[in-house]
């Protein structure tokens, strides 16, 4: 079993539209909790990040962490083709230094 | 640019050359790594420098060797490679030590081994 999963999609959805991206991990030890971005032919860019359990907003984007069910989201509210990327999940614990686990990433395509 | 430069963008070289890719920090940061980015693959670590020491080589193959000379500059000298080694090389730096702010990722260099 991966340490963490996550869906590779690709997820198609309508402008406009809601979309929830989801990773779950299997160490209890994990407490800091990132999303990246990643567009085509370039690097992954931070998008947001959040510490221990709760939720987080940025604009259109809300990050969740349920950290009972290892289970975190991110949501993004009135999809924009401009979104269309990869989505990675990225996370790591006090033990660990700064070394990040990721998930394999969801390719996200919205649709104008 | 993310503060994070990675160079060259592209690099098409045959298996029996020799190049190096360049990666180079502008952040202050004191750990950097280079990850492997294979078509429909997930990121693979390769390696981690930690102070300019090299804390973790992740299974490698020796056709690949690090420098980091310094905390803000890190290499990946590639030697006799193989077709399978095409990939986005990714470089990135963070700041070790308190709070997990996370990585800084360069744009990578899309390696083609003919």
């Amino acid at each position: 079993q991966k340490e963490v999963e996550q869906d590779p999609g690709p997820l198609s959805v309508p402008e406009g539209a809601i979309v929830s991206l989801n990773c779950t991990y299997s160490n209890s030890a994990f407490q800091y909790f990132m999303w990246y971005r990643q567009y085509s032919r370039k690097g992954p860019e931070l998008l947001m990040y959040t510490y221990s359990s709760g939720n987080k907003e940025d604009g259109r984007f809300t990050a969740q962490v349920d950290k009972s069910s290892k289970y975190i989201s991110l949501f993004i509210r009135d999809s924009q083709p401009s979104d269309s990327a990869t989505y990675l999940c990225a996370m790591s614990g006090n033990n660990a230094g700064n070394m990040l686990t990721f998930g394999g990433g969801t390719r996200l395509m919205v649709k104008p | 640019e993310t503060g994070v430069t990675q160079t060259p963008r592209h690099l098409v070289m045959g298996m029996t050359n020799k190049k190096s890719l360049k990666c180079e920090q502008h952040l202050g940061h004191n750990a950097m790594y280079w990850y492997k980015q294979s078509a429909k693959k997930p990121l693979e670590l390769m390696f981690v420098y930690n102070f300019k020491e090299q804390t973790e080589n992740n299974s490698v193959p020796s056709r690949f060797s690090p420098e980091c000379p310094n905390s803000s500059h890190l290499f990946l000298h590639l030697h006799t490679l193989q077709p399978e080694d095409s990939a986005l090389y990714l470089c990135a730096s963070s700041q070790d030590g308190g709070e997990n702010y996370g990585y800084t990722f360069g744009s990578g260099t899309r390696l083609t081994v003919v």
